[in-house]
C-alpha cells in the first residue's frame, strides 16, 4: 500500500474551515484515500474516502487532486469536538489492512 | 446501528499469563480486523478474518491469535503475556467486500496492562 505524507499538526479557529493535507504521490489507481481521525482513549473514527471524484458526506469533504497524488480534507466549520489526530490513508483494494501514519493533531482553538 | 463492541473495556494482567479478547461487529458485517496501538509504534494490523477464515496477517508473533465464529464475532487470544504486549486492541469490522469501498469501523478498544 502506499505510503502518505502529513503534517504533524495543525491549529484551526472554531467556527473555520480546517483544511487537513495529505500527499500519496505513489498511490495506485485502484487505491482508495480514507480519513479517520481517532480522539484519546477512543477507537479511530471512519470520515470519508474517495477514488477519483471529491466527496462529500455530513463530516467532511474530501478533494483529490487530478493526479491523485494529493488529498485535502476539509471540516468546513471546526467545533472544539474536532479536536482529534486525523490519518489519511490509502487502502489497497482487497482486504482490510490499514496501514496507519502518524497522523495530523488537529487543534482547534476558541 | 449499533458500533462494534468490544469486552472487555479495560484489563490488568500479569506476565506470563493470557488473555482473550472479544469483539461484536456491526449487524450484517462478515469481515473484523484486529489492531494493536502503542504510544511507540502507532496502530498496527494483527490479522483479519472473513466468513470464519483468516484472510490477513500482520507481522506479530504467534502468541497472537484470533478466530471467527459463524456469527462475525470475533475474539483474539495472547498467550504468555509480555510488558510490552500492554496496548489499545482495536476491533474494526466491515462488509467485508474487496475492492477497498468497504469502510472499516472501530470499536473503542480494550485496554490491556501487563504487570
Amino acid at each position: 500500500d502506499a505510503k502518505t505524507t502529513q503534517p504533524t499538526s495543525m491549529d484551526c479557529a472554531e467556527g473555520r474551515a480546517a483544511n487537513l493535507p495529505c500527499n500519496h504521490s505513489t498511490i495506485s489507481g485502484n487505491e482508495y484515500v480514507y480519513w479517520y481521525r481517532q480522539i484519546h482513549s477512543q477507537g479511530p473514527q471512519y470520515i470519508i474516502h474517495g477514488l477519483k471524484n471529491n466527496e462529500t458526506n455530513e463530516m467532511a469533504s474530501l478533494i483529490i487532486t487530478e493526479d491523485r497524488k494529493s488529498s485535502t480534507l476539509i471540516l468546513p466549520h471546526a467545533t472544539l469536538r474536532d479536536t482529534a489526530v486525523y490519518y489519511c490513508i490509502v487502502r489497497g483494494p482487497y482486504g482490510n489492512k490499514l496501514v496507519f501514519g502518524a497522523g495530523t493533531i488537529l487543534r482547534v482553538k476558541s | 446501528k449499533a458500533g462494534v463492541t468490544q469486552t472487555p473495556r479495560y484489563l490488568i494482567k500479569t506476565r506470563g499469563q493470557q488473555v482473550t479478547l472479544s469483539c461484536s461487529p456491526i449487524s450484517g458485517h462478515r469481515s473484523v480486523s484486529w489492531y494493536q496501538q502503542t504510544p511507540g509504534q502507532g496502530l498496527q494490523f494483527l490479522f483479519e478474518y472473513f466468513s470464519e477464515t483468516q484472510r490477513n496477517k500482520g507481522n506479530f508473533p504467534g502468541r497472537f491469535s484470533g478466530r471467527q465464529f459463524s456469527n462475525s464475532r470475533s475474539e483474539m487470544n495472547v498467550s504468555t503475556l509480555e510488558l510490552g504486549d500492554s496496548a489499545l486492541y482495536l476491533c474494526a469490522s466491515s462488509l467485508g467486500l474487496d475492492r477497498g469501498n468497504s469502510p472499516l469501523h472501530f470499536g473503542n478498544g480494550t485496554r490491556l496492562t501487563v504487570t
